[in-house]
């Protein structure tokens, strides 16, 4: 069965410090893989979505970046974090295809920023 | 761009009574999907429409898509407290655009 890992479950970072937050899939090949960001009570925004190695689409202008250097990994970075980051970041991963898009999220990380 | 609206924003229901949630597109959508987040957890998937007019059950979920399939709508007969949580509608095919989702709480 497939699975999705995605680390650490919470973190607590200075204003101006990087970010690398990871998210890998096991048990399925050639995944679309997303980042999406949840403010408190708040609906997803979709930041960033892949549909292969090194193919990355950005949704948001902004101060993050993703990259996916491998099939089933997919890392979201900063270079120097801001208040406005502070949130709740969600990894997910879909089958590719148009008939089975359901996304299966991981368990995400709370980033406090201060 | 694409915007899927929901409402109620928040509702609170006594056990045992039906339960809502709408949601709106500006455009027609390929395909509506439903999550659950439960406090403190990610969403899960819960089940997708495609075909103009479907219905579909889940035990006590009923899931409808309009006509134009611009609309959708997930219904709860007889809440419980294990339905607590926010209900999201996304639309769209393999990005999704997700509604703003709607709180539900349960009193017992």
């Amino acid at each position: 069965s497939q699975t999705i890992h995605q680390w650490p479950a919470t973190l607590v970072q200075p204003v101006g410090s990087p970010l690398s937050l990871e998210c890998t899939v096991e048990g399925t090949s050639n995944p679309n893989l997303y980042w999406y960001r949840q403010a408190a009570g708040r609906g997803l925004q979709l930041l960033f979505y892949s549909v292969g190695i090194g193919q990355i689409s950005s949704e948001v202008p902004q101060n993050l970046s993703a990259s996916r250097p491998q099939d089933r990994q997919f890392i979201l970075s900063s270079k120097k974090l801001l208040l406005s980051d502070s949130g709740f970041y969600l990894c997910a991963w879909s089958v590719q295809g148009p008939t089975k898009v359901a996304q299966h999220f991981g368990d995400g990380t709370r980033l406090s920023i201060l | 761009g694409q915007q899927v609206m929901q409402i109620p924003q928040y509702q609170h229901v006594q056990e045992g009574e039906d339960f809502t949630t709408y949601c709106n597109s500006s455009t027609t959508l390929s395909n509506i999907q439903w999550y659950k987040q439960r406090p403190g957890g990610h969403p899960v998937f819960l089940i997708q429409l495609v075909k103009s007019g479907e219905v579909k059950k889940q035990k006590r979920l009923t899931f409808q898509y309009g006509e134009k399939k611009k609309n959708s709508s997930l219904h709860i007969t007889a809440t419980q407290t294990t339905d607590v949580g926010t209900y999201f509608c996304a639309g769209g095919g393999n990005k999704l655009v997700f509604g703003a989702g709607t709180i539900l709480r349960v009193k017992s």
